[in-house]
């Protein structure tokens, strides 16, 4: 597609459980972003991948959470034994390469844990 | 560590009135500056971005300035219409990595 996709565009798990948030950046962008907006703490970073790798995961907020990259393309973020305090949209950006700042976004996906 | 102030929280005008939304970041040693547009219950989307050699940026009825020295940002848009009503988020990109840092956005109601 044209644009960055994110799946599922809701979840809702119950407290315990394991989740896994997929991201399908922007066909030839080499750098993504993960993001978090939850009420009272707005949009905040979580990770950042350059290709495969994630150079920058100082915002990962605690070890429950990790994330990869495939084939320099989709991403997955997990997020383990999950709490109600992860609820929230987990957004996925990508931005084409070093010489491009600007970053396209996904719709999000809508974690809500009971 | 940067931090990024968009204020009031909120901002409801009449049909066609000019308006400016205001971004201060603590840290003026950014790379660039983003304004973005959310719609309730959807992602966002870019409406301009700046570079740190930039002043302004023009996009129809968007002008967002820049004044890195001071830390400011300015949202310009002329002749708001009700489809304007969204929540509008300001971004700095600092460091290599060009992670983004988010105000916590000002929603718009504009009134017909």
């Amino acid at each position: 597609g044209a644009g960055v996709s994110q799946s599922p565009s809701n979840k809702v798990t119950e407290k315990g459980k394991d989740v896994e948030l997929r991201c399908d950046p922007i066909s030839g962008h080499t750098a993504l972003y993960w993001y978090r907006q939850s009420l009272g703490q707005g949009l905040e970073f979580l990770i950042y991948f350059q290709g495969n790798s994630a150079p920058d995961k100082s915002g990962l907020p605690s070890d429950r959470f990790s994330a990869e990259r495939t084939g320099g393309s989709v991403s997955t973020l997990t997020i383990q034994r999950t709490q109600q305090e992860d609820s929230a949209v987990y957004l996925c950006a990508s931005r084409a390469g070093p010489k491009s700042y600007e970053q396209y976004f996904g719709p999000g996906t809508r974690l809500t844990v009971t | 560590k940067q931090e990024v102030t968009q204020i009031p929280a909120a901002l409801s005008v009449p049909e066609g009135e000019n308006l400016v939304l205001n971004c201060s970041f603590t840290d003026s040693a950014i790379y660039n500056l983003q304004w973005f547009r959310q719609d309730p219950g959807k992602g966002l989307t870019s409406l301009l971005l700046i570079q740190s050699s930039q002043r302004e940026q023009t996009s129809g009825r968007l002008n967002a300035s820049l004044d890195k020295s001071s830390g400011r940002s300015t949202l310009y848009i002329a002749a708001s219409q009700p489809g304007d009503s969204a929540t509008y988020l300001c971004a700095v990109i600092t460091g290599a990595n060009s992670k983004l840092t988010f105000g916590k956005g000002i929603t718009l109601s504009v009134r017909p």
